[in-house]
């Protein structure tokens, strides 16, 4: 079946140092999204992004939908940016159907 | 701007009521899609609806249903609740098809 796999599952940073998401998946995608559900629930959309490079702030995400696989980078991490990143995206159909990895759950510590 | 506003936040029944949910969308969103989220299965997908019709429905049963009102307003039923039902239930709306999507703060329901 489709499916969407995220790695790593569990990061630990120090404030100020940079990290790599990456979320592969298994077949052409109408659209890819990257959010970041903080610890009280609260899912932030950070990018919708299903091909090419985006920047915003500190956060810059690439999709390379041809080899099906999307990063996400993050750059001089802080506390804030604490919590779990997720890839979902939609293969296709005219809904907004999307299939969500298991996500990325990031430490920031000081 | 209004975000998406999901009532109530929280919510605790016992197996065998049915409880409904509610999801006002950002003005403008047309779209409005229900989540699951649980430890076990992670993110998943309930329905959608867009323009008062549901075009798409995820795996779950049949005592999960949705309707969509004409001011885009979005509620979500869960009959006979199981324990297994207890999740945190994520709204999400968007303008159009393969548009951004932006999520509510979700309810949390307890089956007890």
């Amino acid at each position: 079946g489709i499916q969407v796999e995220q790695s790593p599952p569990d990061l630990i940073l120090q404030e100020g140092a940079n990290s790599t998401l990456r979320c592969n998946f298994s077949d052409s995608v109408n659209n890819l999204q990257w959010f970041h559900q903080n610890p009280w629930g609260q899912l932030i959309n950070l990018f919708y992004i299903p091909s090419g490079t985006k920047q915003n702030g500190r956060l810059s995400a690439t999709t390379v939908a041809t080899e099906r696989y999307s990063l996400l980078y993050i750059s001089s991490s802080q506390t804030t940016d604490s919590g779990v990143y997720f890839c979902a995206v939609e293969f296709g159909g005219t809904a907004s159907k999307l299939t969500f990895g298991t996500g990325t759950r990031l430490q920031v510590t000081l | 701007k209004a975000g998406v506003t999901q009532t109530p936040r929280y919510l605790i029944k016992t197996r065998g009521q049915q409880v409904t949910l509610s999801c006002s969308p950002i003005s403008g969103h047309r779209s409005v899609s229900w989540y699951q989220q649980t430890p076990g299965q992670g993110l998943q997908f309930l329905f959608e609806y867009f323009s008062e019709t549901q075009r798409n429905k995820g795996n779950f049963p049949g005592r999960f249903s949705g309707r969509q009102f004409s001011n885009s307003r979005s509620e979500m039923n869960v009959s006979t609740l199981e324990l297994g039902d207890s999740a945190l239930y994520l709204c999400a709306t968007a303008r159009g098809t393969n548009e951004k999507l932006f999520f509510g703060s979700g309810t949390q329901l307890s089956v007890l």
